[in-house]
């Protein structure tokens, strides 16, 4: 069975310092890895995806994650945080081939001036 | 390009009551999500159609939730009768492929309060 895990519920940073988002996964086989972002009252926002190539993915809004298959984990990076960035952070996998994904249960970012 | 839309925003209903969600995808989607996603959780697949044959609905509670997708272009998902438990946002989400392409586009949800 797919799983993903964010071990944590919130990741506090200062603006300007860099920040990770951590997810780990679970699949058979290879994956598709996602995140997506949250804002409030909003629905999920794309943010990069990992299918096969190169293990640093960059996405949007300065975001990037790296791909570690022995580690099965797929950490969100930026190296200068906003306060802008503030906001829940969603980790997705899908099996290959498969439409579905499936969600961790997010981790709540607060980026502080 | 216009993005996933979702009606209502919010919707406060009593349990036992029924209620109605709509979505119309990007157009040109082939496939259609409907996720719920329960406070402090990740979301969860309800059901997936591919234009408009149903291609997943294995988590959805088929007693009381129900979901069409006419003519491959709007959908509609149903809740008769509502459980306290159904609170929750419901988010439409659309792929422009029609099979193994996860959805990039998500609308902003309905938010469902079970009262």
């Amino acid at each position: 069975a797919q799983s993903v895990a964010q071990p944590e519920d919130q990741v506090n940073v200062a603006e300007g310092n860099p920040l990770t988002v951590k997810c780990t996964y679970s699949v058979s086989g290879n994956p598709y890895l996602f995140w997506y972002v949250q804002y409030p009252n909003r629905g999920l926002q794309f943010l990069l995806k990992y299918i096969t190539g190169d293990n640093l993915v960059k996405g949007s809004y300065g975001f990037e994650a790296e791909f570690n298959k022995s580690q099965t984990s797929f950490h969100l990076k930026k190296p200068s945080a906003l306060v802008s960035d503030s906001a829940l952070y969603f980790c997705a996998v899908s099996a290959i081939g498969q439409g579905n994904l499936i969600f961790g249960k997010g981790t709540k970012l607060s980026v502080k001036p | 390009e216009a993005g996933v839309a979702q009606s209502p925003r919010y919707k406060i209903i009593e349990k036992r009551q029924s209620v109605a969600f709509w979505c119309n995808p990007i157009s040109g989607h082939a496939t259609l999500y409907w996720y719920q996603q329960i406070l402090g959780q990740g979301p969860k697949l309800l059901i997936q159609f591919q234009n408009n044959g149903v291609v997943d609905d294995s988590q959805l509670p088929k007693d009381r939730f129900s979901a069409e997708r006419l003519k491959g272009v709007d959908s509609t998902l149903k809740i008769q009768p509502a459980k306290l438990e159904d609170s929750a946002v419901y988010l439409c989400a659309s792929s422009l492929r029609e099979t193994g392409q996860p959805p990039l586009h998500f609308g902003n949800g309905t938010r469902l309060t079970v009262t």
